[in-house]
C-alpha cells in the first residue's frame, strides 16, 4: 500500500520569499504523484502532476516539484510567493495501476506575511 | 472545465437523523469519491465507485453508504448521524480507473450534526 508523509503542518513566509514544501511518499515502483491545493473555503485544485519523464514538473500559479526517486520525495517549490498563496497544500500519490485511488498527505497549511 | 457540484455548503441535523450529500459531476468520469477531512488528519476516503451501481469501501466506511444509479451523480448516505460525523466532506470525480488520473473537487460541505 501506498503512503504519504508531508513533515510540516505549518508553515510561514514573508511575501516574496521563496518556499519549499516536503512530500515523502512510500509505494514499492514509480507511482504517479500529485500536489494539490486548497483555498479556505474551497475544494481542492490540481497544481501539478509526475508520470515519468523530466524529474522536474511544471504547474499552475507559478509553482514546480522535483521528483528525486532516490529520496523518495516529492518537493513543491515556487521561487517567491504571493500573499494569494496562503491556502492548504496536500501531496498524493496514486499507484501506477489501475486502481485509480489516491492517498493523500495531511497537509501543510501556508501562511504568507505581508 | 470540469464541474463538480455538492447539493448543499452548509448543513445542519440531528443526531439519529438520516442525512444524505449530493455530488454531480457533468464530464462523464467514471470515478467518483467521498472523503472525509478533518484538521490534521487530511483526506480520508469513505467509498468510491468507478461505475454506476459499483462501489468500494475506503479507508473509513464505517456509519456511511453510497449511491450510484446514475453516472453523473454520487450520493452519501448517513444512516443514522452520529456527532463523531461532524466534518467537511468532499466529493471528487476523475476520469477513469487509471491511477495517474487528477481528481477534481466539488467545493465541499461542512456537516454539523448536534
Amino acid at each position: 500500500a501506498q503512503s504519504v508523509t508531508q513533515p510540516d503542518i505549518h508553515i510561514t513566509v514573508s511575501e516574496g520569499a521563496s518556499l519549499e514544501l516536503r512530500c515523502n511518499y512510500s509505494y514499492g515502483a514509480t507511482p504517479y504523484l500529485f500536489w494539490y491545493v486548497q483555498s479556505p473555503g474551497q475544494g481542492l485544485q490540481l497544481l501539478l502532476k509526475y508520470f515519468s519523464g523530466d524529474t522536474l514538473v511544471q504547474g499552475i500559479k507559478g509553482f514546480e516539484a522535483e521528483f528525486k526517486r532516490s529520496q523518495s520525495s516529492f518537493n513543491l517549490r515556487k521561487p517567491s510567493v504571493h500573499w494569494s498563496d496562503a491556502a492548504e497544500y496536500f501531496c498524493a500519490v496514486a499507484p501506477n495501476t489501475n486502481a485509480g485511488k489516491s492517498t493523500f498527505g495531511d497537509g501543510t497549511t501556508l501562511t504568507v506575511k505581508p | 472545465d470540469v464541474k463538480v457540484t455538492q447539493s448543499s455548503r452548509y448543513l445542519v441535523k440531528r443526531t439519529g437523523e438520516k442525512v444524505f450529500l449530493e455530488c454531480v459531476q457533468d464530464m462523464d468520469h467514471e470515478n467518483m469519491f467521498w472523503y472525509r477531512q478533518d484538521p490534521g488528519l487530511g483526506l480520508r476516503l469513505i467509498y468510491f465507485s468507478y461505475d454506476v451501481k459499483m462501489k468500494e469501501k475506503g479507508d473509513i466506511p464505517e456509519g456511511y453508504s453510497v449511491s450510484r444509479e446514475k453516472k453523473e451523480r454520487f450520493s452519501l448516505i448517513l444512516e443514522s448521524a452520529s456527532t463523531n460525523q461532524t466534518s467537511m466532506y468532499l466529493c471528487a470525480s476523475s476520469l477513469n480507473g487509471r491511477g495517474g488520473n487528477e481528481q477534481f473537487f466539488g467545493p465541499g460541505t461542512r456537516l454539523t450534526v448536534l
